[in-house]
């Protein structure tokens, strides 16, 4: 049973660019949460969604910042018109039951996104 | 506002020694307390899981309590081995899906 997949593993963008982050959950799994680490600081929850729906994206910059989890493939995580402060690592985790239900959350390796 | 610090300072110990981390919170009333484990380039791992009304969980070499009067949590890795090195986050749970992360503990084991 392969775990979260996440990809790129780097993506390197020049600022005002675009960049898209995918994330596969693990089989079976039907909700996402994704969260952003800085450089020093912990894991920032972002948003959380389910198929075609997002729950939460109270973690989430109001502008720039969009996510949305089709029905059918990945989950994406787009921020338009990058800044160098949006250098960080993404992580994507997945769980096969809402949260409330005590459900573990599992990570996927991340995305180390570079903005030059 | 809310707070959670874990060992500022990275930790070295030598191996078959105990390492024990450390999770101070403030203006938090976490449900759960988790600890993850985290190697560089990788994403976190789940490790262990308390609640609020038990005082101790083990796992193996690990051992974690947590004081909701103190407001921390202690993590402990018995007889430690050079593969137990890496980074060690503690994150607390309020029984729903936003899991708030402390920075981490960076721990290495010499042999």
């Amino acid at each position: 049973n392969a775990g979260v997949m996440q990809n790129p593993r780097h993506l390197v963008r020049r600022r005002g660019q675009e960049a898209r982050l995918r994330c596969s959950p693990m089989k079976g799994h039907s909700h996402v949460y994704w969260y952003r680490q800085l450089p020093e600081e912990g894991l920032k929850f972002m948003v959380y969604l389910q198929k075609e729906n997002i729950i939460d994206e109270s973690g989430m910059p109001k502008e720039r910042f969009s996510a949305e989890f089709p029905k059918e493939g990945p989950s994406i995580l787009r921020i338009q018109q990058v800044v160098r402060g949006d250098s960080a690592a993404y992580f994507c985790a997945s769980s096969p039951k809402p949260r409330e239900y005590q459900e573990t959350q599992y990570f996927g390796p991340g995305t180390r996104l570079l903005v030059l | 506002s809310q707070k959670i610090e874990q060992n500022s300072e990275a930790l070295n110990i030598q191996e078959g020694k105990t390492a024990t981390l450390t999770c101070n919170y403030t203006n938090y009333s976490p449900a759960y307390l988790q600890w993850y484990r985290q190697d560089p380039g990788r994403g976190p791992v789940f490790l262990l899981l308390i609640r609020e009304n038990e005082k101790e969980k083990r796992k193996e070499r690990l051992k974690v309590t947590f004081d909701t009067t103190l407001k921390q949590s202690l993590f402990h890795i018995t007889a430690s081995q050079p593969a137990d090195s890496a980074t060690y986050l503690c994150a607390l749970d309020n029984d729903d899906y936003k899991l708030s992360f402390g920075a981490g503990t960076t721990v290495t084991v010499r042999a």
